[in-house]
C-alpha cells in the first residue's frame, strides 16, 4: 500500500494565480485533512472531510476550497495565491470512530508564492 | 526582531540515554492526547496515545505521562537511538471529536553518537 499521497511535491506560485493540490489515500479511510505547517510551528488544520461528497472548515480555512468528489482524494485549492500561504502543507487521512485521531500523513508539498 | 515561536525547543542527548519531551496542553476537556513524531522532509507519524483517564501508558521503548492537574503531558524514550532524531508533537482533541487535533510547536530531539 501506497499510504497517502501528495501531488505535486513542490510548487512556486506568483501572487494571484491558482493551483489545486492533490490527495489519494489507499486505506480505504472516511475521514480526510489538510493542513499547513509553518516554521516553528505545529500543524494547523485547514479543512477536513468526514465522508465523501462532504466538507468543513478547520481552523485556518480562509483563502482555501476543499472538493472531496471520491472517497480516496481530497483536493485543496488556492483560487488567489498570496505570500502569506506560503507553507508546506500536509493531507492525512484516518479511520471514522474512537480511533480518528490516529492521522496517517502524506509527504508533503512545499509551496512558495513569491 | 525574531519571534520566539520560530525557535523550536530542542532536545540533545547521547544515543543510549533516555529522554524526555515535555508539552503542556491547553484544554482540560479534551479527552485524548497523543503524540506524533516528523523526521526531517516528512509527514509526521503517530507514537502513542493516552486517553485523559489514564496517568500512563506504555508502548515499545516509549512511555507517556499524563498529569490532568497541571495540564501537563510527557514522553519517555528509552535508550534513544540515532533514528529517534526528529521533532515530535504534542496533540489534543480539543475541538470536541476525536479527529479534530490541536497541535503544539514542536521539541527537536537531536540524538548524539
Amino acid at each position: 500500500n501506497a499510504g497517502v499521497t501528495q501531488t505535486p511535491k513542490f510548487r512556486v506560485l506568483k501572487t494571484g494565480q491558482s493551483m489545486t493540490l492533490l490527495c489519494a489515500q489507499d486505506m480505504n479511510h472516511e475521514y480526510m485533512y489538510w493542513y499547513r505547517q509553518d516554521p516553528g510551528m505545529g500543524l494547523r488544520l485547514i479543512h477536513y472531510s468526514v465522508g465523501e461528497g462532504t466538507t468543513a472548515k478547520g481552523e485556518v480555512p480562509d483563502g482555501y476550497n476543499v472538493s472531496r468528489l471520491k472517497k480516496q482524494n481530497f483536493l485543496l485549492g488556492l483560487e488567489s495565491a498570496a505570500p502569506s500561504q506560503t507553507s508546506v502543507y500536509f493531507c492525512a487521512s484516518s479511520r471514522s470512530g474512537k480511533s480518528s485521531y490516529e492521522q496517517y500523513f502524506g509527504p508533503g508539498t512545499r509551496l512558495t508564492v513569491t | 526582531g525574531e519571534s520566539v515561536g520560530l525557535h523550536l525547543p530542542t532536545l540533545s542527548v547521547q544515543e543510549g540515554d533516555n529522554s524526555i519531551i515535555n508539552c503542556a496542553y491547553s484544554n482540560s476537556a479534551s479527552d485524548y492526547f497523543i503524540w506524533y513524531k516528523q523526521e526531517s522532509g516528512k509527514g509526521p507519524q503517530f507514537i502513542i496515545d493516552i486517553r485523559s483517564n489514564m496517568d500512563k501508558r506504555q508502548g515499545q521503548r516509549v512511555t507517556v505521562l499524563l498529569n490532568k492537574t497541571v495540564k501537563h503531558l510527557s514522553l519517555q524514550i528509552a535508550a534513544t537511538q540515532p533514528g529517534d532524531s526528529a521533532v515530535y508533537f504534542c496533540a489534543e482533541n480539543s475541538g470536541g471529536s476525536n479527529y479534530k487535533l490541536t497541535f503544539g510547536k514542536g521539541t527537536l530531539l537531536t540524538v548524539n553518537p
